[in-house]
């Protein structure tokens, strides 16, 4: 049972565009949210995070926005550069019992066109 | 934010033989874990290492199968014992980063023939 879902395996698009990433997740103790960058022969690197207590972070081009009743996150890139191609991960954990395991969706292949 | 080296990058491994992936980070951190991905598949956690203690497995990994060594608070590694083709995969060492996540080793690329 996926508790961290990611439905789009990939997404193409524009350079200069939008990029948005999605996310949902089914477990309602998930408190903290993450998103990794993943390129090829590298390990995940760190993005951005997001708590519960927000519903929107945000770090340059980069925003992640939470909706807790839809069980939701998306993170938006814009402008979208060639360089962001990749593959985002989105990673999910219960910190309030101090548990720092995360969760992770399947990954989303993200292609940005010059 | 913690640096961490490593090794093998990848190997190709004959079924049956055993595989130990060296984690080396450049400070001392608490807990080590040790990830899974297989073809197509989510990042998967296999274990959280401490110091001193035997390592906490995820449902679905035995110690018989990922042994874990954590000799100090900056050296970890997973063994892959007896393996089977199913165990191709990209094993990954991660350390907390600060309050924020998680930082990842490159990973080891594991094909088993």
């Amino acid at each position: 049972d996926q508790q961290v879902k990611q439905n789009s395996p990939s997404l193409s698009v524009q350079e200069g565009r939008i990029s948005i990433l999605n996310c949902d997740y089914t477990n309602s103790m998930f408190d903290y949210f993450l998103w990794y960058k993943k390129y090829p022969a590298e390990g995940p690197t760190f993005l951005i995070s997001i708590s519960s207590i927000k519903d929107k972070n945000e770090d340059g081009r980069f925003t992640v926005f939470l909706n807790k009743s839809a069980k939701h996150l998306s993170l938006h890139i814009v402008p979208s550069q060639p360089g962001d191609s990749a593959v985002y991960f989105c990673a999910a954990s219960a910190r309030g019992g101090s548990n720092y395991k995360l969760t992770f969706g399947k990954g989303t292949l993200l292609t940005v066109n010059p | 934010s913690a640096v961490i080296s490593q090794k093998p990058s990848r190997d190709i491994c004959q079924r049956g033989t055993s595989l130990t992936i060296q984690c080396q980070v450049d400070s001392q951190v608490t807990m080590m874990f040790w990830y899974r991905q297989q073809p197509g598949q989510s990042l998967t956690l296999i274990a959280t290492a401490n110091q001193g203690s035997e390592a906490t497995y995820e449902s679905g990994f035995v110690i018989d199968k990922f042994p874990i060594s954590r000799p100090n608070l900056t050296f970890s590694t997973l063994t892959v014992s007896n393996m089977s083709p199913e165990d191709s995969s990209i094993y990954l060492c991660s350390v907390q980063r600060g309050a924020n996540g998680y930082t990842f080793g490159s990973g080891t690329r594991l094909t088993v023939v």
